[in-house]
């Protein structure tokens, strides 16, 4: 299994443009979750998705972030219009049926905004 | 007091040391305990996994929980300079998400 896919891996975008990350999970998850992760605060959960529904998006900082999962296999993180705050590590992770705390995390975005 | 507590280091050890990694923790309810590795500009991923109290040993690492206590430990044997990495503890009620530490910085020096 390739695992959790990730795309971009970078990205460095100016403030105020629109930002969109994305995500493939592992073949027969179907837990999906977004962190962010930065030095000050760890790795926080921003949202995350069972059966492609959004469980808890509590995490998810304001308006400006948006999360979808259109289908089992892709997911969208996007922040629009984007801020220097937002600078962090986006990662993606999966888990299967009845294992949402046995996590498989992407590669991560490395998102900088300027 | 946040849910999860964890030092953040950095620790540094010689190679072949004993490590012991450890986090506390506030919620009474979390059941499932976790440690991850993350090498540095990777994704973290599942070092160990325990369920409720106990100990459990997989080669060189073993993972402790006391809920009595609301302390968890990861330790590791024969340290390795590839065990250099930050290790996250994570905790759950179950069917609910993951509460992550800040993560330990370990460096194993040859």
């Amino acid at each position: 299994d390739a695992g959790v896919i990730q795309s971009p891996r970078h990205e460095v975008t100016e403030m105020g443009q629109e930002v969109t990350l994305r995500c493939k999970p592992i073949s027969g998850h179907d837990y999906l979750f977004w962190y962010r992760q930065t030095m000050m605060r760890g790795l926080e959960l921003l949202i995350y998705f069972n059966n492609n529904v959004p469980i808890d998006d509590s995490g998810m900082p304001e308006d400006r972030f948006s999360a979808k999962m259109p289908n089992a296999s892709f997911s969208t993180l996007k922040i629009q219009p984007s801020e220097p705050r937002d600078s962090a590590v986006y990662f993606c992770a999966s888990s299967g049926t009845g294992r949402p705390e046995t996590q498989y995390f992407g590669p991560g975005t490395r998102l900088l905004v300027l | 007091q946040k849910e999860v507590e964890q030092d953040p280091g950095p620790l540094s050890v010689p190679e072949g040391a004993i490590v012991s990694l450890n986090c506390t923790y506030s919620n009474s309810a979390f059941q499932y305990f976790m440690w991850y590795r993350q090498y540095s500009r990777k994704g973290p991923e599942l070092l160990m996994y325990t369920y409720s109290s106990g100990n459990k040993e997989d080669g060189r690492f073993t993972a402790q929980v006391d809920k009595s206590s609301k302390y968890i430990s990861l330790f590791i044997r024969d340290s390795q300079p590839s065990d250099s990495a930050t290790y996250l503890c994570a905790m759950s009620e179950g069917n609910t998400p993951l509460v992550f530490g800040k993560g330990t910085r370990l460096s194993v020096i040859a």
